[in-house]
């Protein structure tokens, strides 16, 4: 089974630090994807990479960046964290191929910017 | 362009009777079709995924969808709902090969009462 695995389950950080989310696959995915989730908005496409270094931006990318320097991990960065980035953050990744791959889905962090 | 629409923001069944939930979507190319289950707090969960095979697709814990092409839907159903299966539901349309477009349906929230 593919494995996504998110560094924190809940996490509590104060405005303007910088901070950190990371994501390890354990499937050898060439794609890895970070969304947001808040009631009444769905999910939304931050960011997401098909290779090592490369990026390319999602829906939302203000106030985010992402590194990729390993294909099993990917990192979501908060620059200088507000407090309307509190929200439930899932990070995902797919295959490549001749058929549509699914993605695969993390736990999930749940981060509160006070 | 494509867009997914899910016909309720929320379905309430009783335990032991059907379950149906509705995806309508939308592509200029032959799509692949997923549904997702969030449990509270959690990831999301591939349920099933229909890739240009089989018309009807079964996935886990007894839920099976049916690709009809004339009517653009992919509706998942399930014959008897059980308390376990209460959660948020997610119809989502790719037509990309290399495992990056995903289009996400605004969810669907699945009450089960006893």
């Amino acid at each position: 089974d593919v494995k996504v695995t998110q560094s924190s389950r809940y996490l509590v950080k104060r405005t303007g630090e910088k901070v950190f989310l990371e994501c390890v696959q354990d499937m050898d995915h060439e794609n890895m994807f970070w969304y947001r989730q808040d009631p009444g908005l769905g999910l939304r496409l931050i960011y997401f990479s098909y290779d090592v270094k490369m990026k390319e931006k999602g829906d939302i990318p203000e106030g985010y960046s992402v590194s990729r320097e390993k294909k099993e991990r990917f990192s979501l960065i908060l620059e200088s964290a507000s407090t309307n980035q509190t929200s439930m953050y899932l990070c995902a990744s797919s295959g490549t191929g001749l058929s549509n791959q699914p993605q695969h889905f993390g736990d999930g962090t749940r981060l509160s910017i006070l | 362009a494509q867009s997914v629409t899910q016909l309720d923001s929320h379905v309430s069944v009783s335990e032991g009777t059907p379950v149906l939930l509705r995806c309508n979507y939308s592509s200029s190319y032959s799509p692949s079709l997923f549904w997702y289950v969030q449990h509270p707090n959690k990831g999301l969960q591939l349920l099933l995924k229909y890739t240009s095979a089989a018309t009807l697709v079964k996935g886990i814990n007894g839920f099976e969808a049916e690709f009809k092409k004339s009517e653009t839907s992919f509706h998942l159903t399930k014959p008897s709902a059980h308390m376990s299966d209460a959660a948020e539901y997610f119809c989502v349309v790719s037509v990309n090969n290399y495992g990056q477009n995903f289009v996400f349906g605004p969810g669907t929230r699945l009450s089960v009462l006893p």
